[in-house]
């Protein structure tokens, strides 16, 4: 069936360092989107990115669509960056709904 | 426009009790849908709405589960008799069909069945 797969599950920094977060997915996508799960629930969004590469600030994403994954970087990293971030596709086998991967949970030690 | 609302943010229920959650979209957005997430998941999709058609709905969205969106802007999801299993945040995000922006969420319902 249809997969999207995190990697780290975990990952711990002490704050001021960069790091690099992973989604894979199995079919071709017409969304990928990734998201920041903050202490309350919320999804914040953080980039919607099918394809390329963009930026927003100490974070940015690329996703390679022909190699199907995707990348989000968060440089400088702070304590506020704290949570669960997670991958999701829209993929064209799945109609309308987004699929997420099971997340990355970041802890950032001051 | 203030994004996607949901109320209420936190209902406990007695097992066997009707609770009933409410979404409001963002008003251009003609797509809402409703996820469910369970505590160390990632959020699973129940059933989306284009306009006030229910067009989609998942295996997860048993005959206790109903949701409407009677004029095509908010949403209700109704949960009938309801069971411990059911604890859950309960999501609902919106888009445009044409959206390059991608999918908005709410804060979600926290729901707890005692």
């Amino acid at each position: 069936g249809i997969q999207v797969e995190q990697s780290p599950p975990d990952l711990i920094l002490q704050e001021g360092a960069n790091s690099t977060l992973r989604c894979n997915f199995s079919d071709s996508v017409n969304n990928l989107q990734w998201f920041h799960q903050n202490p309350w629930g919320q999804l914040i969004n953080l980039f919607y990115i099918p394809s390329g590469t963009k930026q927003n600030g100490r974070l940015s994403a690329t996703t390679v669509a022909t190699e199907r994954y995707s990348l989000l970087y968060i440089s400088s990293s702070q304590t506020t960056d704290s949570g669960v971030y997670f991958c999701a596709a829209f993929l064209q086998t799945s109609g309308s709904r987004l699929t997420f991967g099971e997340g990355t949970q970041l802890t950032v030690n001051p | 426009d203030t994004g996607v609302s949901q109320n209420p943010r936190h209902k406990i229920t007695k097992r066997g009790q009707n609770v009933t959650f409410r979404c409001d979209p963002i008003s251009e957005h003609n797509r809402l849908y409703w996820y469910r997430q369970t505590l160390g998941q990632g959020p699973e999709f129940l059933t989306y709405f284009q306009n006030e058609a229910q067009l989609e709905k998942s295996r997860l969205l048993s005959d206790r589960f109903s949701a409407e969106r009677p004029k095509g802007s908010f949403s209700t999801l109704e949960i009938q008799r309801t069971e411990q299993g059911d604890s859950a945040m309960y999501l609902c995000a919106s888009s445009l069909v044409q959206g390059i922006y991608g999918y908005t969420f709410g804060s979600g319902t926290r729901l707890t069945v005692v």
